[in-house]
């Protein structure tokens, strides 16, 4: 079985800074995915970029870029020039793979961007 | 294009009671999961369905909890003789068959047992 373990609860920072939410993930697969998904106070959950993990490049989607080092399972999320609409609760989340498979989230990281 | 629709959007009923949960799933998407995220946690995988089978129902906690879905389309969770623990947000999500292809996510229903 697979865990995703996020070690901060919450965080803030202030609108136009650089923060890095933490994840760190336990599996015995070797193929795999890993996602950051956000859900705003309307619930929806929104994806904000993924990883392959047979790919050693980073993923990168506009202000949001991923930290992935397969050998630690650690997978952060750096969110650049901050937001106030960034403000959220932010998931990390695994998916084996082998066609459609179930996502398993960590606990979230609630951030809050300050003006 | 439309997205995943959950109804009702919150749902209050009393302990005891039977309730049913719909999705509708992005179309042509073959694929849909249901997760309960319970209050302050991260989400919980309940089901899988591709088309109208599901190969993986392994996340339902007890046999209160059943899930159906027809034509390849809508599903229902139900839950029988609610208990306030099964209070919750419950989220449905569908995608395209194939790898590596993303969930999208509905907005849940907001589950409160009274």
């Amino acid at each position: 079985a697979q865990t995703v373990t996020q070690s901060q609860p919450e965080m803030s920072v202030q609108e136009a800074e650089t923060v890095t939410l933490s994840c760190t993930y336990d599996t015995s697969e070797n193929n795999y995915y890993l996602f950051w998904y956000k859900q705003p106070p309307s619930r929806q959950m929104i994806l904000v970029i993924r990883q392959e993990a047979y790919k050693q490049q980073n993923a990168t989607e506009n202000r949001f870029s991923v930290n992935f080092q397969k050998a630690a399972k650690s997978f952060s999320l750096k969110i650049s020039d901050s937001q106030l609409g960034d403000t959220a609760m932010y998931f990390c989340a695994f998916m084996k793979q082998g066609g459609n498979e179930k996502l398993t989230f960590g606990t979230g990281t609630r951030l809050t961007i300050i003006p | 294009g439309a997205g995943v629709s959950q109804s009702p959007s919150n749902k209050v009923t009393e302990k005891g009671k039977d309730v049913e949960l719909r999705c509708d799933p992005i179309s042509g998407h073959t694929a849909l999961y249901w997760y309960r995220q319970s209050l302050g946690q991260g989400l919980e995988f309940l089901i899988y369905f591709q088309g109208n089978s599901a190969p993986d129902k392994s996340g339902l906690p007890s046999d209160r909890f059943s899930a159906e879905r027809t034509g390849g389309s809508v599903s229902t969770l139900t839950i029988q003789r609610t208990q306030q623990e099964d209070s919750a947000v419950y989220l449905c999500a569908s995608s395209l068959p194939g790898f590596n292809q993303p969930q999208h996510f509905g907005d849940g229903t907001r589950l409160s047992i009274l």
